[in-house]
């Protein structure tokens, strides 16, 4: 069935540091794929989307691009922020439905 | 648009009281997800409705749980009785479907506490 495996946490990292959080999706057809962050005492966000194969989503100094070959969806990012501290869910649309990882926390750390 | 309501934010109750947890998903979204979080599980989908259909609801726990959407703009989810276990935050998200392209908006979830 459709799933999606992430990379579990937590994760530290000083800031400046490159951040990569990997993901990879089961699906049958072509899923759109999102990363989704919580920062604490709130709900998910959008921070990314694509939907096709090798486009490329992003927000916020954050990339993630569509491998169909790899089936992957890793995120990264250049240079981390104290406040980019929160957890992290990668996600995939199924038909009907959308399913998620089990997400990874993010500390950064000054 | 406000986005997706969630009421209360926070709950406390006793276990064996009914609690009701109640969304008001994004206008013109035809799809709406129940969603429990908790540190030791993550993020779980208890059930979600396409078109006020409930399509999956595999996810809910056991028959103490149960979810409505009467209409397309409000949906509950109840527990009854509650249990100390039921303690979690959750979540409601609508999104509009067409093909499953579309992202999901979140709400800010309810915070319940069953003592």
């Amino acid at each position: 069935g459709d799933s999606v495996t992430q990379m579990e946490g937590p994760v530290t990292l000083s800031e400046e540091a490159f951040l990569t959080i990997n993901c990879t999706y089961t699906a049958t057809g072509y899923p759109s794929l999102f990363w989704y962050v919580q920062y604490p005492g709130e709900g998910l966000q959008l921070l990314l989307k694509a939907t096709k194969a090798d486009d490329k989503g992003s927000n916020k100094g954050f990339e993630a691009t569509y491998r169909k070959e790899t089936t992957s969806f890793h995120l990264e990012k250049g240079s981390v922020q104290v406040s980019d501290s929160a957890v992290y869910f990668c996600a995939s649309t199924g038909a009907n439905n959308l399913f998620f990882g089990t997400g990874t926390r993010l500390t950064v750390i000054p | 648009d406000a986005g997706v309501i969630q009421s209360p934010r926070h709950e406390v109750t006793e276990m064996g009281q009914e609690v009701t947890l109640r969304c008001k998903p994004i206008s013109g979204h035809n799809s709406l997800f129940w969603y429990r979080q908790t540190m030791m599980r993550g993020l779980e989908l208890l059930i979600y409705f396409n078109n006020n259909v409930p399509i999956d609801d595999s996810g809910m726990p056991e028959d103490r749980f149960s979810a409505k959407m009467p209409n397309a703009s409000f949906s509950t989810l109840k527990i009854q009785p509650s249990e100390p276990r039921d303690s979690a935050v959750y979540f409601c998200a609508s999104s509009l479907t067409g093909g499953g392209r579309t992202e999901a908006f979140f709400g800010q979830g309810t915070r319940l506490t069953v003592v």
